[in-house]
Parts: C-alpha cells; structure tokens; sequence
C-alpha cells in the first residue's frame, strides 16, 4: 500500500534553515507529482510546493518563492523541501501529497520557527 | 488566488442520521477538459487529512458509499447519508482546478 514518511522537523530559530524528507513506497515514485502542503491552526491548510514526476517542473506558493526548495531523488524514492531564512509564520505541520488530487499524505511532520 | 468557503462551521449529528455541508468557490472550478476540480478531505482527530472525494462526486479508493459529492460551478455538498463515529472530524473542500491550490476553512463534525 501506499505510505509516506516525514522526517527532519523541529524547532529552529528564525533565518535558520532546515531540510525536510518524505520516504515514498508502495507506488511508482518517478510517475507521480508531489505536493508539500502545512496546516497551522491559524491559517489552516496551505499548498506551498509542487514538483513534476522527473524533477524538471517546479512551482511555489507565494508565501515561500525564493526561500524554500523542492527536490527529488526517484532512485531513492524521497521527496525534500530545504527550507532557508524561516519565519515564525512558518511554523506549521508540513505534509507531502502526491498528485494534483492530493490523493495520499504523510503524517506529517512538525516545524517550529522560534527564537 | 480562488477563495474556498466552506459552511456550516461546524456540525452535531446523531448517529444514523443525514449531514450534509456546502462549500462555494470564488470562480468556476469548470476546466476547460471539462472536468470540474473540486475535492473534499476528511482529516480525523489526530490524523493526516484524507482524500474523500474527487472531481466532485468521483469517491476515492475505499471510501464507503454513504460519502456522496455533488454541485457544479462553484457551488458544491458533501453528504453523509447515514453518520457514524468514525466520520468525526474536520472535512475540507480543496481546489484544483490550477496553482495555488487552496481548501476551505473546515466543517467540524462531531457526533451528537
């Protein structure tokens, strides 16, 4: 079945950076497009990142353009977002999605932005 | 950016009973392939959300029959024809019809 893990949250101060991973199996990695998406309880769920089946298409919410990163490595069949000069805004439980339909999450994983 | 707005806010139901719930796009959600891309979520207390519903009214993989979508346009209903305690939690309503994709506040339910 399909499954995806989170790791590489945690508590950071603000303009730090940190690198979240999503471990995909179940499913053909390579074929899909994988989504990051955060929920906070202030603003709810937020889309932030999108990244094509063979890493050569890429898109951001506004919110991150120009400080987060979206990769893959299909041989290793994981999903990353390097996350540099973060806010406390930030703060967030960060999720990976595959799809445009979002049809399978991770259960997440925790980053806090505080000094 | 398409605005989701979902009501009612939140919901008490007894078990066995109907529930249903609305959720308004601020633009069609009509693609030009003529699908509309419109989905709803469950995310359960604790959970991750999960996806329900797709392109409207199309359930996803082992969602049990009691889930149903329907609307067009921007106007859409997620039902649940008899609630029962699992169905707990906060349901959310999700464009994407393009990039941002966005969802709507929540609709809490909770049983009665």
């Amino acid at each position: 079945q399909v499954q995806l893990v989170e790791s590489g949250g945690g508590l950071v101060k603000p303009g730090g950076s940190l690198r979240l991973s999503c471990v995909a199996s179940g499913f053909t990695f390579s074929d899909y497009y994988m989504n990051w998406i955060r929920q906070t309880p202030g603003k709810g769920l937020e889309w932030i990142s999108y990244i094509s089946g063979n890493g050569d298409g890429e898109k951001y919410a506004d919110s991150v353009k120009g400080r987060f990163i979206i990769s893959r490595d299909n041989a290793k069949k994981s999903l990353y977002l390097q996350m540099n000069s973060l806010r406390p805004d930030d703060t967030a439980v960060y999720y990976c999605a595959t799809t445009a339909a979002l049809d399978y999450w991770g259960q997440g994983t925790l980053v806090s932005v505080s000094s | 950016d398409i605005v989701m707005t979902q009501i009612p806010v939140s919901l008490s139901v007894t078990p066995g009973q109907p529930a249903s719930m609305s959720c308004k796009s601020s633009q069609s959600l009509l693609h030009r392939d003529g699908k509309t891309y419109l989905s709803w979520f469950l995310q359960r207390p604790g959970q991750s959300p999960q996806l329900l519903i797709y392109e409207v009214s199309k359930r996803f993989s082992g969602v049990p029959d009691r889930f149903s979508g329907s609307g067009s346009g921007t106007d859409f209903t997620l039902k649940i024809s008899r609630v029962e305690a699992e169905d707990v939690g906060l349901y959310y309503c999700m464009h994407s019809l393009r990039l941002p994709l966005t969802f709507g506040g929540g609709t809490k339910v909770e049983i009665k």
